[in-house]
């Protein structure tokens, strides 16, 4: 079975802190996606990536960044965070981008900036 | 511009019956795939079903199918004998051949009860 594991269930940071999500898959893909939740507006994307150092935007990339410096983990990093990224943060994988795959999600991290 | 509309906020079905969950889509992509979620309160998103633009016959697994009608660009999702545990946020997406990004709809919360 895929296992797409994040390093935290619930994070709770201050305003103007520098946050990091990691992600790590064990399956070998290629792909690696970042998506934030929220209520209402179901998922969007944030920043995915096809390869290794490669990256590229998704839907709503403002004040995020990504890292992917190994193909098994992609990190999200919140540069200076802010109230209005209070959210519920998934990360997913898929093989390839040869056909439609689907895409294997972590359990969610519970992000909550003060 | 692909969009995925879920026009249940909510749906609520007794046990052991069955249940159609409705989605629909717009894309101006000739190949696509169709996607089914099932998040429980958890936080965690599970893979359910896929349907290729493609595939002539509705994909099943286990107690869920999925009812393809392509020239309606529906793609309902249906389950069997409902069970307390399919109680949760049920989420449609889909993504073009050619690209794994996954645009999701803003899901229907099943209840199920005795």
């Amino acid at each position: 079975d895929v296992k797409v594991t994040q390093s935290s269930r619930y994070l709770v940071k201050r305003t103007g802190e520098k946050v990091f999500l990691e992600c790590v898959q064990d399956m070998d893909h290629e792909n690696m996606f970042w998506y934030r939740q929220d209520p209402g507006l179901g998922l969007r994307l944030i920043y995915f990536s096809y390869d290794v150092k490669m990256k590229e935007k998704g839907d709503i990339p403002e004040g995020y960044s990504v890292s992917r410096e190994k193909k098994e983990r992609f990190s999200l990093i919140l540069e200076s965070a802010s109230t209005n990224q209070t959210s519920m943060y998934l990360c997913a994988s898929s093989y390839s981008r040869q056909g439609v795959q689907p895409q294997h999600f972590g359990d969610g991290t519970r992000l909550s900036i003060l | 511009a692909q969009k995925i509309t879920q026009t249940q906020p909510g749906m609520f079905v007794q046990e052991k019956e069955a249940v159609t969950l409705d989605c629909t889509y717009d894309t101006s992509d000739q190949s696509y795939g169709l996607f089914w979620y099932k998040q429980p309160s958890s936080g965690e998103m599970i893979f359910l079903i896929y349907q290729g633009s493609y595939d002539e016959q509705n994909a099943t697994e286990g107690r869920y199918s999925l009812n393809f009608q392509k020239a309606r660009k529906s793609a309902n999702l249906v389950i069997s004998a409902s069970q307390l545990g399919d109680s949760a946020m049920y989420f449609c997406a889909m993504s073009g051949w050619d690209t794994d990004k996954l645009i999701f709809g803003t899901g229907t919360r099943l209840q199920v009860f005795p």
